[in-house]
């Protein structure tokens, strides 16, 4: 079955550190997305990619970073730069445009120790 | 810059009282999408609307895009406990923006 998957479902990291983000999908789709959910707040966006190699900032970029080397693949790396990681972190897919439902993956929920 | 707003935030009903969300963008949209997340889980895309005024029908779950495209709602009649969750939705105006969400507790 297609599907997005994202791992670890849980991940702890501690101040001052890299963490790195999995999502993968087999579902074809070319856009892939990443959003942070916080309670009450809904769904804000971090990051996109509409085509291999090429991403661009969302709302709140700053202190992530992410590659997208290759279709199926759009990690994202929350760095030592961003000053509240502790969030679920939720990956998407959809085919090219917003016109497309979005398929997300089970999510991630980083906590720093 | 745009936002979507939805209200209510949360909303609790008795098992079998109805339930409606409402979604208000500040710009003109071309498109209304709306999810569905379990708590715990991750937003599942229920349907997408693209014509001003237009309605569809999932079971029990009514969708409504307004004729101005500037707003949208989602009814659910006789509420189930499975109908637990937050509701969102998502609309592209100048970008793609998710609502606020509203969280649906139902009470057996």
């Amino acid at each position: 079955d297609g599907g997005i998957t994202q791992s670890p479902k849980y991940l702890f990291r501690k101040e001052g550190q890299n963490v790195t983000l999995s999502c993968e999908q087999n579902l074809n789709h070319d856009a892939m997305y990443w959003y942070r959910q916080d309670p009450g707040q809904g769904l804000r966006l971090i990051y996109y990619s509409q085509i291999v190699n090429d991403f661009q900032k969302g709302d709140i970029a700053e202190g992530y970073s992410v590659s997208r080397e290759k279709k199926e693949s759009f990690p994202l790396t929350v760095t030592s730069a961003q000053k509240n990681p502790t969030a679920f972190y939720l990956c998407a897919s959809s085919r090219t445009g917003t016109t497309y439902g979005y398929t997300f993956g089970s999510g991630t929920r980083l906590t720093v120790v | 810059g745009q936002q979507v707003m939805q209200i209510p935030q949360y909303q609790h009903v008795q098992e079998g009282e109805d339930f409606t969300t409402y979604c208000n963008s500040s710009t003109t949209l071309s498109n209304i999408q709306w999810y569905k997340q379990r708590p715990g889980g991750h937003p599942v895309f229920l349907i997408q609307l693209v014509k001003s005024g237009e309605v569809k029908k999932q079971k029990r779950l009514t969708f409504q895009f307004g004729e101005a495209k500037k707003n949208s709602s989602l009814h659910i009649t006789a509420t189930q406990t499975t109908d637990v969750g937050t509701y969102f939705c998502a609309g592209t105006g100048n970008q793609f923006y998710f609502g606020t969400g509203t969280s649906l507790t139902v009470i057996p």
